[in-house]
């Protein structure tokens, strides 16, 4: 179970246009959802905490007008790079904290951006 | 706000060696903690997490963590390293709701045959 499932899993995109990256988590309901970036040999970075129904909470230096962050159900978060240049080529880390008395991030696979 | 060190960048321990692997977090209060691994190019895999309780803590793929408080200490050990554990291991840190998880740098594993 706590399976988190990330679309699309690479894409590339010229500079200037925007991509959609979604985040379901499959088998079960989640209220949270984070959304991380990691550079290459690096460690994760926070971006944002998205909470279903409400406006995402951006960490601080994270540009909210660049990184579109939508968490419109229980089982559903996107994240949109606006026009996007290639300093925002990275891999963009999904995870949705599953309820309970132990609350535990279950983390997508993760998407790869490369943007040209 | 709580932060997570990971001393080694990289470790090199030959097949059948034992590992262990060292995190140490900075939290005010009683945190969570969780240590994760990562394969290229793949998300992230929970191997274990400590909230409360018996501070030894045995997750999965024979991994084991013991909470230190007095060290501030999550430390990560194997009794007997396999070749498939070669990864990246991110230990973590996180606030009782875990609403705000911080990552420390990581320590890439290397296993030599």
């Amino acid at each position: 179970g706590a399976v988190v499932s990330q679309h699309p899993s690479w894409v590339i995109c010229k500079s200037g246009t925007s991509v959609k990256i979604e985040c379901r988590s499959l088998d079960f309901q989640a209220t949270t959802m984070f959304w991380y970036r990691q550079f290459p040999k690096q460690s994760l970075m926070l971006m944002a905490t998205s909470n279903e129904g409400s406006k995402a909470t951006y960490e601080q230096g994270v540009e909210k007008d660049k990184f579109l962050i939508n968490h419109a159900s229980l089982t559903l978060s996107t994240l949109t790079v606006t026009s996007a240049h290639p300093e925002d080529s990275s891999f963009y880390i999904c995870s949705a904290l599953a309820g309970g008395s132990t609350d535990t991030q279950y983390f997508g696979p993760g998407t790869r951006l490369t943007v040209l | 706000a709580q932060s997570v060190t990971q001393p080694d960048i990289h470790i090199t321990v030959s097949e059948g060696a034992s590992l262990e692997l060292r995190c140490n977090y900075s939290y005010g209060a009683t945190p969570y903690l969780f240590w994760y691994v990562q394969s290229p190019g793949q998300g992230l895999q929970l191997l274990l997490k400590y909230f409360s309780g018996d501070t030894l803590v045995q997750g999965i793929k024979g991994f084991e963590a013991e909470f230190k408080r007095s060290q501030s200490s999550f430390n990560l050990r194997k009794p007997s390293v396999h070749w498939s554990d070669a990864a990246e291991y991110f230990c973590a840190v996180a606030s009782y709701n875990n609403n705000d998880m911080r990552f420390g740098a990581g320590t890439r594993l290397t296993v030599k045959p």
